[in-house]
């Protein structure tokens, strides 16, 4: 399975982030998603999460800024983060999500990453 | 929200054995997920659920996961290990789903 983000790399203070996520060699109806970003020289944050059912939610610290949509017939996923400001400056990355023997989640399979950078 | 505690910084000679600790309340009750990160690059999944490794991933690496301290173990140190690692939970709770703050490995 392959991962691409794309989207601008260049946002405005107080706009809207718009990231779409291609997933090739898997249907994405198969697994989970997430978005997880990297400020510059600084450790991982998840941001919004998105099941095979459909089902999403979000990093609580974002205060609800998050969605996180998916589109079956086009095999990617969405991240749209509002009010952003220059703290949401990152290196942007989508990844798989696998089920763990918990029940729960890890990442197997990252795209390479998008840097967006708020400036005005 | 829940906390997962890493040292900044680890060193080891060429050929020894690294150890990186991921500290959390209770960690020995989840499963712990371990990745590699080198500069430039995205992270690398290199230890899932606390001691199994992925296909491609060298035996010298392994997991262990006991009360409230997860470690990742890397024998045989090589050049190629020098990187940031980072362990990663996640819970019911969306303020349990969590990455550590990463460690970076410095091979001497």
């Amino acid at each position: 399975v392959q991962l691409q983000e794309s989207g601008p790399g260049l946002v405005k203070p107080s706009e809207t982030l718009s990231l779409t996520c291609t997933v090739s060699g898997d249907s994405i109806s198969s697994y989970s998603w997430i978005w997880i970003r990297q400020p510059p020289w600084k450790g991982l944050e998840w941001i919004g999460f998105i099941s095979n059912s459909g089902s999403a939610n979000h990093n609580p610290s974002l205060k609800s800024r998050v969605t996180t949509l998916a589109d079956t017939s086009k095999n990617q996923f969405f991240l749209k983060l509002t009010s952003v400001t220059a703290a949401d400056t990152a290196l942007y990355y989508c990844a798989r999500a696998r089920r763990d023997s918990s029940g729960y989640y890890y990442f197997d399979n990252w795209g390479q990453g998008i840097l967006v950078t708020v400036s005005s | 929200s829940y906390v997962l505690t890493q040292p900044p910084s680890v060193s080891v000679a060429p050929g020894q054995t690294a150890r990186i600790t991921c500290e959390g309340n209770d960690i020995g009750i989840k499963s712990v997920h371990w990745y590699q990160q080198k500069p430039g690059q995205a992270p690398l999944l290199v230890v899932f659920d606390d001691t199994d490794r992925p296909s491609g991933i060298p035996e010298r690496f392994s997991g262990s996961n006991s009360v409230n301290t997860a470690t990742l173990t890397i024998s045989r140190v090589e050049a190629g290990d020098e990187a940031d690692y980072y362990c990663q939970v996640w819970y019911s709770r969306s303020d349990h789903r969590v990455f550590g703050g990463g460690t970076k490995l410095t091979v001497l």
